[in-house]
């Protein structure tokens, strides 16, 4: 298995109040992403690292927010956590092998927002 | 976002046919991955395409990265129960380490 720890792996929290959610790589990859994963979606990028404090919006950015400060670490950030995001979230890093790129996922996070 | 348009949306097989899949994207992508997730779990990656008519095989899976590089096929021969999940097709443009979705096939083997 790659290494990827998400963090926490459930959490049920209240409309408006804020979230953050770990990612912890021990792969030493320069690239880092965050997942959403909804029924009829497949999975859509939030946002994504390319090195430490260098991130990048990807397809549904909006209220939510990354930080990277150090290579092994990117947490995503529900400001005001609202129902629409209720989810499951997946951090997954990216490597290159002798023929090229891959991506490898950790295990996810599911949250609901009540 | 780039469009992947994967199918089927999903398959009811017999323990031991064979079993097809398909990607097809709007863009040329340079790398095309394919991931398989059992409930409650992260994807895993089963094949990874770098080349364009480039066939690779896993054991019983076997992917194909299309000529126009617009595509990819997967393959599984001989299905078994245990080959139950969704399959995923992943492509990156290469502008980013950007890896786009397709929506998934759903896969039932039936003993």
């Amino acid at each position: 298995d790659a290494g990827i720890t998400q963090s926490p792996r459930h959490k049920v929290t209240e409309t408006g109040t804020p979230v953050t959610l770990r990612c912890h790589q021990t792969e030493n990859h320069r690239y880092m992403y965050w997942y959403r994963q909804d029924p009829g979606h497949g999975l859509r990028l939030i946002h994504y690292s390319y090195g430490v404090k260098d991130t990048d919006k990807g397809e549904v950015s909006d209220g939510y927010s990354v930080s990277r400060s150090k290579t092994e670490d990117f947490l995503l950030t529900l400001e005001s956590a609202t129902s629409s995001q209720t989810s499951v979230y997946f951090c997954a890093i990216s490597g290159t092998s002798a023929g090229g790129t891959e991506a490898f996922f950790g295990q996810g996070t599911r949250l609901t927002v009540v | 976002g780039q469009q992947l348009n994967q199918s089927p949306q999903s398959m009811f097989i017999q323990e031991g046919e064979d079993v097809s899949m398909n990607c097809t994207s709007s863009s040329i992508f340079n790398t095309w991955l394919w991931y398989k997730q059992d409930p409650g779990e992260g994807p895993v990656l089963l094949i990874a395409l770098y080349k364009a008519g480039e066939l690779t095989s896993n054991g019983r899976l076997t992917a194909q990265f299309g000529i126009t590089r617009k595509d990819s096929f997967l393959n599984i021969s001989a299905s078994i129960p245990s080959d139950v999940g969704i399959y995923f097709c992943a492509g990156d443009t290469n502008t980013g380490n950007q890896f786009y979705f397709g929506t998934g096939t759903s896969l039932t083997v039936i003993p």
